[in-house]
């Protein structure tokens, strides 16, 4: 069974900066794409960051130049740096796999990150 | 502002079939193919149709989805009320070089 397991959200003052994890197990983490996802409280789903198995990078607009997307595949952790925070940053972030050719096929519980002073 | 546009919500009685629209452009759903999520109050979203068309294992055929042009669709016959959830669409947007959502439906069965 597939289990994504995130962890290292909380909160942060505006310009701070925080990482989050994501433990994978159940599957090939290697051989996997995988993404970070984020929900602002009571709206909708954002996408904020993908990885290609080969270690290809790509980021929202929103993010980009202040989000880090990496993955150890020795430890099977897919990890988002995340500097310079803004209040808009604050959401809940999912770790999601991708598929065979699609994308998000599996979300962890999510991380509730919170960006105010 | 969604990139992809879906209706903020829709409803339908037990039993009846509804459909819940998404709307891109030729660079997102024209393009590329389109998926579907179902998000149950308070839980994470989770895959509902992928490549357009297909159903993961373990999704009931009740649930089907189609595309044509820039604008797909979700389909749910004999809507039950463990249905009542809210669902967002995604495709990849080729002039935006990002994954993109719709804004999401929220469906009430009343």
């Amino acid at each position: 069974e597939v289990q994504l397991l995130e962890s290292g959200g909380g909160l942060v003052q505006p310009g701070g900066s925080l990482r989050l994890s994501c433990a994978a197990s159940g599957f090939t983490f290697r051989s996997n794409a995988m993404s970070w996802v984020r929900q602002p409280p009571g709206k909708g789903l954002e996408w904020v960051s993908y990885i290609t198995t080969s270690g290809d990078t790509y980021y929202a607009d929103s993010v980009k130049g202040r989000f880090t997307i990496s993955r150890d595949t020795s430890k099977n952790t897919l990890y988002l740096q995340m500097n310079s925070l803004r209040a808009d940053d604050t959401a809940v972030y999912y770790c999601t796999k991708d598929g065979s050719g699609w994308p998000f096929d599996s979300w962890g519980q999510g991380t509730l990150v919170t960006v105010s002073s | 502002q969604s990139v992809l546009t879906q209706p903020p919500s829709a409803s339908g009685t037990p039993g009846q079939r509804v459909t819940i629209s998404c709307s891109g452009s030729s660079s997102s759903i024209g393009t590329n193919t389109v998926n579907w999520y179902q998000q149950l109050p308070g839980t994470a979203p989770k895959l509902l149709i992928y490549s357009t068309t297909q159903r993961p294992s373990g999704v009931p055929d009740r649930f089907s989805a189609s595309k044509s042009g820039t604008s797909a669709s979700l389909a749910i016959s004999g809507l039950q009320s463990e249905d009542e959830a809210d669902y967002f669409c995604a495709s990849w947007d080729d002039s935006l070089n990002a994954w993109v959502f719709g804004g999401g439906t929220k469906l009430t069965v009343l």
